[in-house]
């Protein structure tokens, strides 16, 4: 079992859609990161969070300590979001870095 | 001006060779690190270094050595390259150890060994 798990794996939007994709996770934490990896390959950092909400533009990055739990949601999707979204957490013991297996978005016209 | 570059970005080799992935980041970053994704798209740490030493050194076979000059360089060597090193690597930077304002990626280089 991965340290990381993101639900769901794969998910098709219309554009418009409000959009969710959650990671859960087994290990204490520092932080938690959110990624988004373009078609061509690019990896981009979204959000880091240890507690708490953040907001950059249409996304929204939450977290629940307690419950182990984060979202990342997308307001009115668009094409351009479709990307393979990444959760990943940097533990608070060892430096262990966990990465979830990815969400593959894809946002249809 | 890019923040994070890696070089090359495609490499295709034989097995057996020796090859070396380059990369540096000009962000003034203390941490930096090498990530492997696989054909599954699985992303993995492999090592990180801070201020030039080596802090997370995961499972990775010791054909794999991490060497970093100065704290804006972190380079690959792989020794004796086999068919499973074929993947995306990627290179990423941050301001410290705990992933401080987040992670800088590079573009990767997708190495294939043949």
């Amino acid at each position: 079992k991965n340290e990381v798990e993101q639900s769901p794996q794969n998910l098709t939007a219309q554009e418009g859609e409000f959009i969710t994709i959650n990671c859960s996770y087994s290990v204490g934490i520092s932080a938690l990161h959110w990624l988004q990896q373009h078609p061509g390959g690019g990896i981009v950092s979204l959000f880091m969070l240890s507690s708490g909400k953040k907001k950059h533009g249409r996304l929204i990055a939450t977290i629940n300590i307690q419950e182990k739990h984060s979202s990342l949601h997308i307001t009115a999707s668009h094409p351009r979001d479709s990307a393979v979204y990444i959760c990943a957490v940097s533990s608070n013991t060892g430096n262990q870095f966990y990465f979830g297996t990815g969400t593959s978005l894809t946002v249809i016209p | 001006d890019t923040a994070v570059s890696q070089t090359p970005k495609y490499l295709v080799t034989q097995m057996g060779n020796d090859k070396s992935i380059k990369c540096e980041q000009n962000l003034g970053h203390d941490t930096m690190y090498w990530y492997k994704q696989d054909s599954k798209k699985f992303l993995k740490i492999m090592f990180s270094y801070n201020n030039k030493e080596l802090i997370i050194n995961e499972t990775v076979p010791n054909r794999f050595s991490p060497k970093s000059p100065d704290k804006a360089h972190l380079n690959l060597h792989i020794n004796s390259l086999e068919l499973g090193d074929s993947a995306v690597y990627f290179c990423a930077s941050s301001q410290n150890e705990q992933g401080a304002s987040g992670y800088t990626f590079g573009s990767g280089t997708r190495l294939t060994v043949v």
